[in-house]
């Protein structure tokens, strides 16, 4: 039982060139989250999933795309990266969206500079 | 959107101590969380908080849910080396679905 596994842990990109970040979890949870964390920010969130076949926008989307590509797989994509996508990404899954306990429990990182 | 505001920032104490820190928020809470992070890893849940006053512990480590839902609080006991690390709170509005979390406070401790 893994849980939350994303790669890559580190990138490099260039202004302008596009990823993406994969993430999948093994706890069967129908919820996903993309966030990211700056100094001083703490997490703030990207886009999240409530369940399979359905995405939505959090506080921070511009810049980015995602796809939930089964229940297990939440992708997230830069499609012209910026300097300003510098960060480390997280990505979360929890067994409900909301109502109830709601723990996420999150992946290890990815850690993406933009030069 | 909306703010949890967590402090202090940052605490340098020596080991053995104990540890405070807090969250508050302007609006009402109907869930709290206390999540660890370590250098190069993801958070991890540590306590969760899910009725208002609750009083859970984890080890050393002891939570509250404020009374009034608009804070939290967290407690370390008797600190040690491993409990070096970022701290966040994290919480959902009354009604919302998505979790805020706090902006972290970085725990430092002098052996």
């Amino acid at each position: 039982n893994a849980g939350v596994t994303q790669t890559p842990k580190f990138q490099v990109l260039k202004t302008g060139q596009s990823m993406t970040l994969q993430c999948a979890q093994d706890m069967n949870h129908n919820s996903m989250y993309w966030y990211r964390q700056d100094p001083g920010m703490g997490l703030r969130l990207i886009y999240y999933s409530a369940s399979e076949g359905t995405t939505d926008k959090g506080e921070v989307p511009n810049g980015y795309n995602v796809s939930r590509l089964n229940k297990r797989e939440f992708s997230l994509r830069l499609e012209s990266a910026a300097p300003s996508q510098t960060s480390v990404y997280f990505c979360a899954s929890s067994e409900a969206l909301a109502g109830g306990p709601n723990e996420q429990f999150f992946g290890p990182g990815t850690r993406l500079t933009v030069l | 959107g909306q703010q949890l505001n967590q402090s202090p920032q940052s605490m340098f104490i020596q080991e053995g101590e104990d540890v405070s820190m807090n969250c508050t928020s302007s609006s009402i809470f109907n869930t709290w969380l206390w999540y660890k992070q370590e250098p190069g890893e993801g958070p991890v849940l540590l306590i969760a908080l899910y009725k208002a006053g609750e009083l859970t512990s984890n080890g050393r480590l002891t939570a509250q849910f404020g009374i009034t839902r608009k804070d939290s609080f967290l407690n370390i006991s008797a600190s040690i080396p491993s409990d070096v690390g970022i701290y966040f709170c994290a919480g959902r509005v009354r009604g919302a679905q998505k979790l805020v979390f706090g902006q972290g406070t970085r725990l430092t401790i002098n052996p």
